[in-house]
């Protein structure tokens, strides 16, 4: 089975622009979750996804979105962008059965975004 | 509140040394499970282990192993006989049952020397 795939991996945008990033899960997969990863405040949740619903959110400010569509993918969005949004963006899909306590999540190789 | 406490942030040993990475956590949950992760210089996360808070027998891996303690709060991760590839950041996480969403520490960087 192929990994978690993200695209793009690199990006580099300056301060007020918005920026799209996408998430394809493991064929399967149906739960998704976005994580930041910064050197200051290490890998923190920015929310979860399931069957095109959110289910769980970090504490981030508004302008962190993100949505699932009925194929698993997902794709987060962050709007007015800002020096401190400059991180690596992790996405982890699971298989989320009916019932079941916790799946293992599958991390993908990041989007890396710089903002200028 | 859920909380991951890694005290080393980095340490740096030479090839087959044994190195432990301490992690310390919090929660009020009784249902929870508790990971190890592995993060090479390309970014990407790798599960190594996954411990629910019913189980605490010690797991061996290999050259891995994991020490689950309740009453201390710790979930230790052991490498016996480091080699150059174990060089990576190591995060502990912890998660309540029911949620995806993980709790990470700080991660603490090994550097295995030749």
């Amino acid at each position: 089975k192929a990994g978690v795939t993200q695209t793009p991996r690199y990006l580099i945008k300056t301060r007020g622009q918005q920026v799209t990033l996408s998430c394809s899960p493991i064929s399967g997969h149906r739960s998704v979750s976005w994580y930041q990863q910064t050197p200051g405040q290490g890998l923190q949740f920015l929310f979860e996804y399931f069957s095109e619903t959110q289910r769980n959110k970090g504490n981030f400010p508004g302008r962190f979105s993100g949505r699932q569509f009925s194929n698993s993918r997902s794709e987060m969005n962050v709007s007015t962008l800002e020096l401190g949004d400059s991180a690596l963006y992790l996405c982890a899909s699971s298989f989320r059965g009916a019932g079941e306590a916790y799946n293992e999540q599958f991390f993908g190789p990041g989007t890396r975004l710089t903002v200028l | 509140a859920q909380k991951v406490t890694q005290a080393q942030t980095e340490i740096s040993v030479v090839e087959k040394e044994d190195v432990t990475l301490d992690c310390v956590y919090e929660t009020r949950d009784t249902t929870y499970y508790l990971f190890w992760y592995k993060q090479p210089p390309s970014g990407e996360l790798v599960f190594l282990i996954r411990r629910n808070s019913f189980d605490e027998q010690n797991e061996i891996s290999g050259r891995y192993s994991w020490n689950f303690q309740k009453s201390t709060s710790s979930f230790n991760f052991t490498i016996t006989a480091s080699q150059v590839v174990d060089s990576a950041v190591y995060f502990c996480a912890l998660t309540q049952g029911g949620s995806e969403k993980l709790v990470f520490g700080k991660g603490m960087k090994l550097t295995v020397n030749p």
